[in-house]
């Protein structure tokens, strides 16, 4: 069964620090993965895409990296700000799947100030 | 600008009654989806929709029914609302079928099922 599986749950962190979360998924055939960011109330929208041949990708200061050998990704988060306060998911969707993705259970982040 | 929303944004309801979800889109997208997210879980695919008067059956389905008849809505029901189905519920839409396309999330509807 296809699943993905994130660490932490949850993350308390100082403002202007950085961390890095993690994700670890067994969808095969691999497509690609996505970050979503989902701040509280609203809906999940897309940070990073990732395909097979692609190792980083950076969306001004988040970074995600992809280990397709490992089947393992990080979104790294630099010089935090409270905005980033949120929940991050990773999202893998497999070949020939179409539209059927298999999501995370995301990593709630806390930036305090 | 183009968007997809939903409504209500919050509904407490009783046990056994009838509940109904609104998703609307502007994108002109032809695929809508609906998702549950729970505590513990990832999202969880409810129904999609590939076109007008398209449904299919997702991970979730039982005691949730949707139908499509026109490019810009795809209303979620409950039949008769469960308990277990108190959740937060999530439309979304892509342009196209593949895992490449993204697709665009509503704001949620947060659901008390008393």
């Amino acid at each position: 069964k296809n699943q993905v599986e994130q660490s932490p749950q949850s993350l308390i962190i100082l403002e202007g620090k950085n961390c890095t979360l993690q994700c670890n998924y067994t969808v095969s055939p691999f497509s690609n993965l996505r970050w979503y960011k989902q701040d509280t109330g609203r809906g999940p929208v897309s940070l990073t895409i990732m395909t097979f041949s692609e190792n980083t990708k950076s969306n001004g200061r988040y970074t995600a990296t992809l280990d397709a050998d490992t089947k393992q990704s990080s979104l790294h988060i630099t010089a935090s700000q409270l905005s980033d306060s949120a929940s991050y998911i990773c999202v893998v969707s497999a070949l020939n799947a179409g539209n059927m993705l298999t999501f995370g259970g995301g990593t709630r982040l806390m930036v305090k100030p | 600008d183009a968007e997809i929303t939903q409504s209500p944004r919050h509904k407490i309801t009783e046990t056994g009654r009838q509940v109904t979800l609104a998703c609307h889109q502007t994108w002109n997208h032809n695929n809508m989806f609906w998702y549950r997210q729970d505590l513990g879980h990832g999202l969880r695919l409810i129904h999609y929709s590939y076109g007008v008067h398209d449904t299919n059956k997702g991970e979730v389905s039982d005691g949730y029914s949707v139908s499509r008849s026109n490019t810009e809505d795809l209303p979620l029901t409950l039949e008769s609302a469960a308990s277990s189905q108190t959740s937060v519920y999530f439309c979304a839409s892509s342009g196209g079928r593949s895992g490449f396309d993204e697709q665009f999330f509503g704001p949620g509807t947060r659901l008390t099922v008393l």
